[in-house]
């Protein structure tokens, strides 16, 4: 597609439920970051992917955050064991790292919502 | 550790005027800098990028510029439009790392 999508747009789940979201990247871009913005806050990174691989997961704020790449393309970032403070929006962004051009087109974003 | 910060964090200019937006950062050592738009709801949008050998870059109506040595980056906006009201937010990338680090961001608010 021509830009970034993220799937669901809005996810309303109960406490205790895992949810999965999609990020699709641009075509060809090799790197892929997931961030959170919760309400009020700013951007929080969460992990960065080279391809299939991860080399900084420094972000993600517990072990119940997970994400994984495939194919160089898709990734999808799962959450288990959602907790309240899990609400959030989560954007995923992807860029063709090389020389320095590392500009980051971002996706619209999917609105977490934990009851 | 990398820290971003912007200044101010709300800024309401009339229509026409030409403003300056401020971005500090606490490592010199960066891989490169990016200035990104915010709309109310919606995902950011890349406005312009500057490399680490860079001093600036312009689009448009925009210049941003850098000063590694000092830990510093402006943007530059010219001639001010009610479209341009958003949140503006600054983010750098260190020197051999993968973690963007975002500033809070600058609300600005153009009156027509």
């Amino acid at each position: 597609g021509a830009g970034v999508s993220q799937s669901p747009s809005n996810k309303v789940t109960e406490k205790g439920k895992d949810v999965e979201l999609r990020c699709d990247p641009i075509s060809g871009h090799t790197a892929l970051y997931w961030y959170r913005q919760s309400l009020g806050q700013g951007l929080e990174f969460l992990i960065y992917f080279q391809g299939n691989s991860a080399p900084d997961k420094s972000g993600l704020p517990s072990d119940r955050f997970s994400a994984e790449r495939t194919g160089g393309s898709v990734s999808t970032l799962t959450i288990q064991r959602t907790q309240q403070e899990d609400s959030a929006v989560y954007l995923c962004a992807s860029s063709w790292r090389m020389g320095g051009t590392d500009t980051q087109y971002f996706g619209p974003g999917t609105r977490l919502t934990v009851l | 550790k990398q820290e971003v910060t912007q200044i101010p964090a709300a800024l309401s200019v009339p229509e026409g005027e030409n403003l300056v937006l401020n971005c500090s950062f606490t490592d010199s050592a960066i891989y490169n800098l990016q200035w990104f738009r915010q709309d109310p709801g919606k995902g950011l949008t890349s406005l312009l990028l500057i490399q680490s050998s860079q001093r600036e870059q312009t689009s448009g109506r925009l210049n941003a510029s850098l000063d590694k040595s000092s830990g510093r980056s402006t943007l530059y906006i010219a001639a001010s439009q009610p479209g341009d009201s958003a949140t503006y937010l600054c983010a750098v990338i260190n020197t051999g790392g993968f973690k963007t680090i975002f500033g809070a961001g600058t609300r600005l608010f153009v009156k027509a």
